[in-house]
């Protein structure tokens, strides 16, 4: 069965900190993996977007790091701001005759000033 | 910047009312979708859309209907509203057929149906 599984559910941190969510995911065949931010009362908006052969993608404050072979992504964010509060969501996409997307459940991040 | 946008933000229907969700992109896409966010769960897909006038089931298509006859212009049609079918509803497209596009959301309807 498809799944992505994220961890943590929810986590707080200081304002300035670093901070590294996680996604494992179960889907084959895997075409990319996507990390969406969702800010409260709005749509996703996409971060970043991996293919099978990249390890690393950044964007701004936001590294995306993918293993294919462990079947692991993390989603790090340096020098957090009060704007970076969301829910992050990974999604995994099948390679299938149409882009099927598996969707996490997403971590909420509430950044304390 | 692509946007998509949805007509309602907060919807309250009565349990058994048709009830219509609209959404517009303005990029041209091809690619539409509905999905719905619940507590809990991942966003799951409703309905999907390729092109003008053709339309595809996605996971959880029961008690729902779509319409597509303009390319900018993708409608979730609940032909009797339940109070299962409270939730968020978010409209998104994407162009193409590259598995690397990404998806563009709108910012969702809350429905609510007593």
């Amino acid at each position: 069965k498809n799944q992505v599984e994220q961890s943590p559910q929810s986590l707080i941190i200081l304002e300035g900190k670093n901070c590294t969510l996680q996604c494992n995911y179960t889907v084959s065949p895997f075409s990319n993996l996507r990390w969406y931010k969702q800010d409260t009362g709005r749509g996703p908006v996409s971060l970043t977007i991996m293919t099978f052969s990249e390890n690393t993608k950044s964007n701004g404050r936001y590294t995306a790091t993918l293993d294919a072979d462990t079947k692991q992504s993390s989603l790090h964010i340096t020098a957090s701001q009060l704007s970076d509060s969301a829910s992050y969501i990974c999604v995994v996409s099948v390679y299938t005759g149409f882009q099927k997307l598996v969707f996490g459940t997403g971590t909420r991040l509430l950044v304390s000033p | 910047d692509v946007k998509v946008t949805q007509s309602s933000r907060y919807l309250v229907k009565r349990t058994g009312e048709k009830v219509f969700l609209e959404c517009v992109q303005d990029m041209d896409h091809e690619n539409m979708f509905w999905y719905r966010q619940d507590p809990g769960l991942g966003l799951r897909l409703i309905y999907f859309s390729y092109d003008v006038k053709m339309k595809e089931k996605g996971d959880i298509p029961e008690g729902y209907s779509v319409s597509r006859e303009k390319k900018e212009r993708f409608s979730l049609i609940l032909e009797s509203a339940s109070t299962n079918q409270t939730s968020m509803y978010l409209c998104a497209s994407t162009a193409g057929q590259s598995y690397n596009s990404p998806l563009h959301f709108g910012n969702g309807t809350r429905l609510t149906v007593t």
